[in-house]
């Protein structure tokens, strides 16, 4: 059963970087899927940040794409996110997530079937 | 940048069917799923890829999309499934989420 567990200071103060990392168990990152970020800011809707292929293919949001950088490290069988310049917008719970892609020759699909349980970061001094 | 847009609330009685709707331009030549998401807890995919269900997903959960429009259908609709849910699309290599709709059994 696929697992994934995001890890990571839960107040960071503004101007700084947020950096969180997602453990997966049960399954080798480095065997296929995206893997990536989404986050809920408190009483709105989810906002994907992007994602990343274990080559290091990725996409992302390009509202926040100035300020993430997703990195994979097979080797823990883990990625993370960092999100620089960070302002009392960005608190929010941050959610990892196993994403599939692809296409059928028409259209691309892209979904996320597995969520981490999500841990909240608050930005404040 | 694409927009995809869901109303705020959908009411539902117990044992009827429920449609949320998700709109968005020529939405139907694009792939569409779902999540369902409960009060403090990660979100769940319901429905990908228009109309196909995860493993372990009650058949009650079904999906369509044509047109502008994507719609959710939740047939017999049960208590359990009092919950927000939220569409979303993949476009200009960016996934996209509509706002959420509450849905309310009562």
């Amino acid at each position: 059963q696929v697992q994934l567990q995001e890890s990571g200071p839960g107040l960071v103060k503004p101007s700084e970087t947020l950096s969180l990392t997602c453990a997966v168990s049960g399954y080798s990152i480095s065997s296929g899927y995206y893997w990536g970020w989404i986050r809920q800011p408190p009483g709105k809707g989810l906002e994907w940040i992007g994602s990343i292929y274990y080559s290091g293919t990725t996409y992302y949001n390009p509202s926040l794409k100035s300020r993430v950088t997703l990195s994979v490290d097979s080797s823990k069988n883990q990625f993370s996110l960092k999100l620089s310049s960070v302002t009392a917008a960005d608190t929010a719970v941050y959610y990892c997530a196993r994403s599939e892609k692809g296409n059928n020759g028409l259209y691309y699909y892209y979904y996320m079937d597995v969520w981490g349980k999500g841990t909240t970061v608050t930005v404040s001094s | 940048s694409y927009e995809v847009t869901q109303p705020p609330s959908v009411s539902v009685s117990p044992g009827q069917t429920a449609s949320i709707t998700c709109s968005g331009d020529k939405l139907g030549g694009k792939y569409v799923c779902w999540y369902q998401q409960k009060p403090g807890q990660s979100p769940v995919l319901v429905i990908h890829q228009d109309n196909k269900r995860p493993s372990g997903i009650p058949e009650r959960f079904s999906g369509s999309n044509s047109g502008n429009t994507a719609t959710l259908t939740i047939s017999g609709t049960q208590t359990m499934d009092e919950a927000d849910y939220y569409c979303q699309a993949w476009d200009s290599s960016t996934a996209v989420f509509g706002g959420g709709t509450k849905l309310t059994v009562l």
